[in-house]
């Protein structure tokens, strides 16, 4: 069992391309979340999905969207990544949306040149 | 909204001593409190978390205290080891989520064990 998964491991991006970054969990968890984690700044949530076929913005959701199409998957794309969205990128899962306790993957390392 | 304040923001000590890392936060409703360890290139991963029903919690050398009066909770590590060295975050939701589970973060403590 793997939990989750994050893919690539890390990447370098020209400035104004996209860029999809891949989330998949095998725990058949309803929410899935996206964190950037920045220095100093600790992490904060970019969008979330309590269950399959909803999104929701968290609290630095400009630049980035997501979908999810089915239970395991919650892509989030750059549709044209700026320098600023240089960061490390975590997928998180919960049970449930009103379960408090969650589950973070590996991270990908994202740099916007 | 929820504010997580998280001290120190690096801490270093010997090899079995102990680490004490802590936290405030605002919201006088939250009820959940965890602690998570991120290693050097790795995800946070959850080690030990509180609810408000309870004022201590221990697993083997770690242990989370919290005072819900003075709105602070607080990470206790014993015989500390080098393999305790990583980033700990702490966290809590607000009352009012707004329809999802949010976590509001420290921005972490760097701990640093020396042999």
């Amino acid at each position: 069992i793997a939990g989750i998964t994050q893919a690539p491991t890390s990447q370098i991006l020209a400035a104004g391309r996209r860029m999809t970054l891949r989330c998949t969990q095998d725990m058949r968890h309803n929410a899935m979340y996206w964190y950037r984690q920045d220095l100093g700044l600790g992490l904060r949530l970019i969008h979330y999905s309590n269950t399959a076929g909803t999104t929701g913005k968290g609290e630095v959701p400009d630049g980035y969207s997501v979908s999810r199409a089915n239970t395991d998957d919650f892509p989030l794309t750059l549709a044209s990544a700026v320098p600023s969205q240089t960061s490390v990128y975590f997928c998180a899962t919960s049970p449930t949306s009103s379960t408090d306790t969650q589950y973070f993957g590996p991270g990908t390392r994202l740099t916007v040149l | 909204g929820e504010n997580v304040e998280q001290h120190p923001s690096t801490l270093s000590v010997q090899e079995g001593d102990s680490a004490v890392i802590k936290c405030t936060y605002s919201d006088s409703a939250s009820n959940y409190f965890p602690w998570y360890k991120q290693e050097l290139g790795k995800g946070p991963q959850l080690i030990i978390d509180i609810r408000s029903n309870v004022g201590e919690k221990k697993d083997q050398r770690i242990a989370v205290t919290l005072n819900k009066t003075a709105k602070h909770f607080s990470l206790h590590i014993t015989e500390t080891q080098p393999e305790d060295s990583a980033v700990y975050f702490c966290a809590a939701p607000p009352m009012f989520s707004g329809g999802y589970n949010k976590l509001i973060f420290g921005a972490g403590t760097r701990l640093a064990v020396h042999p």
